[in-house]
């Protein structure tokens, strides 16, 4: 199975400040059709995940532009511009691209 | 708008069976991919099962390969994992997940509300 190592596990971060989550896959994400299928999910508390990032830097529907991806075959980042309060959460890469689909572990996100 | 309701979770005794639905609706369901992920109490995402728009590609996590089935029926929008043999380590709030696209690769862009399920004597 692919593991999807995140870092860091825990983001205490000051409104208005930016914030970066790594992830890391043990193997490519690239697919046989060539696309590469490593997303990012948010989950704040009590909710279920939602969609943030998909294919590495495309931002899902409704998603603000301070969210961004970028990265390529083994590693990834997600990036949060500027912080605001409505981000705390817990935040996983996921990939989709060979079976089984696995997560990381998760990065919480906390206001200081 | 875009919708997930799982049903069909609740308290089931080790090494009995319980049946999950996914009841969809604001898409055309037979043009994507779906999925079940669970999460343990207080734990991460684990993805469990995932099936293509036409069950041709059908997939299923190590930890439950032989003992959970999934299957969908397009005609009434519904998504379905008949599991058996539960056991205490499938405790989880379990999630329907709809795919980007028609094939099972791709990943997931919308989430039901998820069912527990709670595997105790």
């Amino acid at each position: 199975d692919i593991v999807m190592t995140q870092t860091p596990l825990s983001s205490p971060v000051t409104l208005g400040q930016p914030a970066s989550i790594s992830c890391r896959s043990s193997q490519s994400l690239v697919h046989s059709d060539g696309n590469t299928y490593l997303s990012w999910l948010q989950q704040r508390p009590g909710q279920p995940p939602r969609l943030l990032i998909y294919q590495i830097s495309n931002r899902f529907s409704g998603v603000p532009d301070r969210f961004s991806g970028s990265g390529a075959g083994t590693d990834f980042t997600m990036k949060i511009s500027r912080v605001e309060a409505e981000d705390v959460g817990v935040y996983y890469c996921m990939q989709a691209t060979h079976f089984p689909f696995t997560f990381g572990q998760g990065t919480k996100l906390e206001i200081k | 708008e875009v919708q997930l309701v799982e049903s069909g979770g609740g308290l089931v005794q080790p090494g009995r069976s319980l049946r999950l639905s996914c009841a969809a609706s604001g898409f055309i369901f037979d043009d994507y991919a779906m999925y079940w992920v669970r999460q343990a109490p207080g734990e991460g995402l684990e993805w469990v099962s995932g099936i293509s728009w036409n069950s041709g590609t059908i997939a299923y996590a190590d930890s439950v390969r032989g003992r959970f089935t999934i299957s969908r029926d397009n005609a009434k929008n519904s998504l379905y994992l008949q599991m058996n043999s539960l056991r205490a380590e499938d405790t989880a709030l379990y999630y329907c997940a709809k795919g980007r696209g028609y094939s099972v690769y791709g990943g997931f862009d919308y989430w039901g509300q998820g069912t527990p399920v709670t595997v105790s004597s």
